[in-house]
């Protein structure tokens, strides 16, 4: 079973839907759960970064973890077509705290 | 500007000929990293560094070779390239553990014929 999994899309929406990204993992020592978004050509930016388990939000992106079912989700409101990009979880905990990633879904909101 | 540096941006080389990608941040992180990017694998990390002279292996360090003599700088060092190495790679930085915000550079897409 591999460490993270991430659905890879692609994912196509109209401008304005609701777009919901998700991930599952195995590893409980998971404590660090992030979403960074790659643009096309370009290096990986964090969005943002929820610590156990619980909810966070910041302007149109709301992040949500579930230890105990091991899930965590990205939730984009209103989106536009500059939210289009290959978003990408990442987790971290143990003792180096690395970094092990999803492998992206890529996004398109269509204008 | 905060930024993490790369060089060089684009590389094609031959099998066997040693090179270096420079990685070089700005921002005074203890925790620096590279990654390789290859399509359905998503990142991977080769090795990462927690400070001045200590490095440690990733998931995927065989080929490669790194140094940290100073904080800012990390370059990563391929020995002797084979074609199976070509991919995008990346340099990341943090200020310090646990590792919630990490830097990413622009990438190096390497190519080894």
């Amino acid at each position: 079973q591999k460490e993270v999994e991430q659905d890879p899309g692609p994912l196509s929406v109209p401008e304005g839907a609701i777009v919901s990204l998700n991930c599952t993992y195995s590893n409980s020592a998971f404590q660090y759960f992030m979403w960074y978004r790659q643009y096309s050509r370009k290096g990986p930016e964090l969005l943002m970064y929820t610590y156990s388990s619980g909810n966070k939000e910041d302007g149109r992106f709301t992040a949500q973890v579930d230890k105990s079912s091991k899930y965590i989700s990205l939730f984009i409101r209103d989106s536009q077509p500059s939210d289009s990009a290959t978003y990408l979880c990442a987790m971290s905990g143990g003792s180096n705290y690395k970094l092990t990633f999803g492998k992206g879904t890529l996004l398109t909101v269509n204008p | 500007e905060a930024q993490v540096t790369q060089n060089p941006r684009y590389l094609i080389t031959v099998t066997g000929k040693k090179l270096t990608v420079t990685c070089s941040q700005n921002m005074n992180h203890e925790y620096m990293s590279w990654y390789r990017q290859d399509p359905g694998l998503g990142l991977r990390q080769i090795y990462y560094s927690m400070n001045v002279e200590v490095t440690d292996k990733g998931d995927v360090p065989e080929g490669y070779k790194v140094s940290r003599k100073e904080k800012r700088n990390f370059p990563l060092i391929l020995e002797s390239p084979s074609p199976n190495q070509t991919s995008l790679y990346f340099c990341a930085s943090s200020l310090r553990l646990p590792n919630t915000e990490a830097f990413f550079g622009q990438g190096t897409r390497l190519t080894v014929v």
